[in-house]
């Protein structure tokens, strides 16, 4: 079973401010993507991360795949309260199925 | 942008009694995928779904769950008698070339059994 541990689990910030939080696993996937859920919605792919080391931005956010391909981080610059919201980490190991981990729960306050 | 749309949003249903959960995946689409999240709880892999037959399915898929292409459009996730322990949340997901490329998730059925 391939788990993946996110933290912080629970992360409250003020407007403006930067943060970041970390997906980490003993298992090496061969890609990594990071999602977006809302209460009462499907999880939001915001993106794919395959090769160790890479990192890519979506404008504010930045995401960063391990050298080894077993953790991860996304960090938000300046974070807006519409930042708000639960990040998830998932991981596919080769075989059908993606492994997600608990989750980020972020909440920025104005 | 075409999305995975799941009916209905909530069932209830009583212990014992049988349930089918809808999803119409994204049409160019080739994989499919259930998926449950109990409250508070992590997303669970429970099976996924290529060329009109399991691929591959979670320790969670036992012999009460099937799944069902029944025409070109639908996917079903049939659970035959549920449990309280089955109250969750249901997501539907497709892909183009399996997990490795993006999931597209639906925004879930919420089964409560009761």
């Amino acid at each position: 079973t391939q788990l993946l541990e996110q933290s912080p689990q629970f992360l409250s910030i003020q407007e403006g401010e930067n943060l970041t939080v970390y997906c980490n696993s003993s298992s090496v996937f061969s890609s990594l993507q990071w999602y977006r859920q809302e209460p009462g919605e499907g999880p939001v792919l915001l993106v794919t991360v395959v090769t160790g080391g890479e990192v890519k931005k979506l404008k504010r956010l930045t995401f960063q795949f391990g050298d080894a391909r077993k953790d991860s981080s996304l960090h938000i610059t300046a974070a807006q309260p519409g930042d708000t919201g639960l990040y998830l980490c998932a991981g596919a190991g080769g075989n059908n199925r993606l492994a997600f981990g608990k989750g980020n729960q972020v909440v920025v306050i104005p | 942008e075409p999305e995975v749309t799941q009916t209905p949003s909530h069932q209830v249903t009583q212990m014992g009694q049988e349930v089918i959960l809808r999803c119409v995946p994204i049409s160019n689409h080739l994989y499919f995928y259930w998926y449950r999240q109990i409250l508070g709880q992590k997303v669970e892999f429970l099976v996924s779904f290529y060329n009109n037959e399991i691929s591959e399915k979670s320790e969670i898929f036992d012999d009460q769950f099937s799944v069902e292409r029944p025409d070109g459009s639908n996917f079903t996730l049939k659970i035959r008698s549920t449990k309280l322990e089955d109250s969750a949340m249901y997501f539907c997901a497709s892909s183009m070339t399996g997990s490795n490329s993006p999931l597209h998730f639906g925004n879930g059925t919420r089964l409560t059994v009761t």
